[in-house]
């Protein structure tokens, strides 16, 4: 079945980076994108960046593009997503997310159990 | 930027009964390309509808979407006890958004 698999909880230091990995499984890796999105505590849901499986194209939300990153290993279908500069604003859970077709906007029809990072001195 | 509102912010019922959440957008979804998302605490949010009134795969018929253009509607047709949870529709016709959710809890 299909599984995203993220790497367990960070504790950052405000300016530091944090790298979260997404490892997929029972699908074709190239044959789909994987959106990054995050939730801080009691809030919505906030898009961050997207990497196609299939070209290794990326696409980052205006608002982050300066401090995101997202990259992938197609020979482990692993995606990373590194976030740098972070301060107690990023403490969030991250998660990742499947998205059929070419794009980065789509719907998202499986997700990672989540990472949750937080920021403190 | 489409902006999606959703009502009520929280809605109060009994298992078996039947529940309408409403997504309201500013402007007009492209192509009614329109999701919903069910989130249980602790948990990722899980796929629902897709395409405005498309199912998942594995989403019970309970489930149904609606709707086009500035409004959509997603409604369970019979509450059961799972069913109670966060709910989050998603726009991706024009860039990306999220509504702000609405809390189905048991009256």
């Amino acid at each position: 079945q299909v599984q995203l698999v993220q790497s367990g909880g960070e504790v950052k230091k405000p300016g530091a980076s944090v790298k979260v990995s997404c490892k997929t499984s029972g699908y074709l890796f190239t044959a789909y994108g994987i959106m990054w999105l995050r939730q801080a505590h009691g809030q919505g849901l906030e898009w961050m960046g997207w990497i196609s499986g299939y070209n290794g194209k990326t696409h980052y939300a205006q608002s982050l593009q300066d401090r995101v990153t997202v990259t992938s290993d197609s020979s482990t279908s692993t995606v990373f997503m590194e976030l740098t500069s972070l301060t107690s604003n990023d403490t969030a859970v991250y998660y990742c997310a499947r998205a059929p077709g070419g794009g980065p906007y789509n719907w998202y029809d499986a997700w990672g159990q989540g990472t949750l990072v937080t920021v403190s001195s | 930027e489409i902006v999606l509102t959703q009502s009520p912010g929280t809605l109060s019922l009994t298992p078996g009964e039947r529940a309408t959440l409403t997504c309201r957008a500013n402007q007009s979804v492209s192509g009614n390309y329109l999701g919903w998302y069910q989130q249980r605490p602790g948990q990722a949010p899980r796929l629902l509808i897709y395409g405005a009134f498309t199912r998942a795969t594995g989403i019970p018929d309970r489930f149904s979407g609606s709707g086009s253009g500035k409004d959509f509607t997603l409604t369970i047709s019979r509450l059961e006890a799972e069913d109670f949870a966060l709910y989050y529709c998603q726009q991706y016709g024009s860039s990306l958004t999220f509504g702000g959710g609405t809390k189905v809890e048991i009256k």
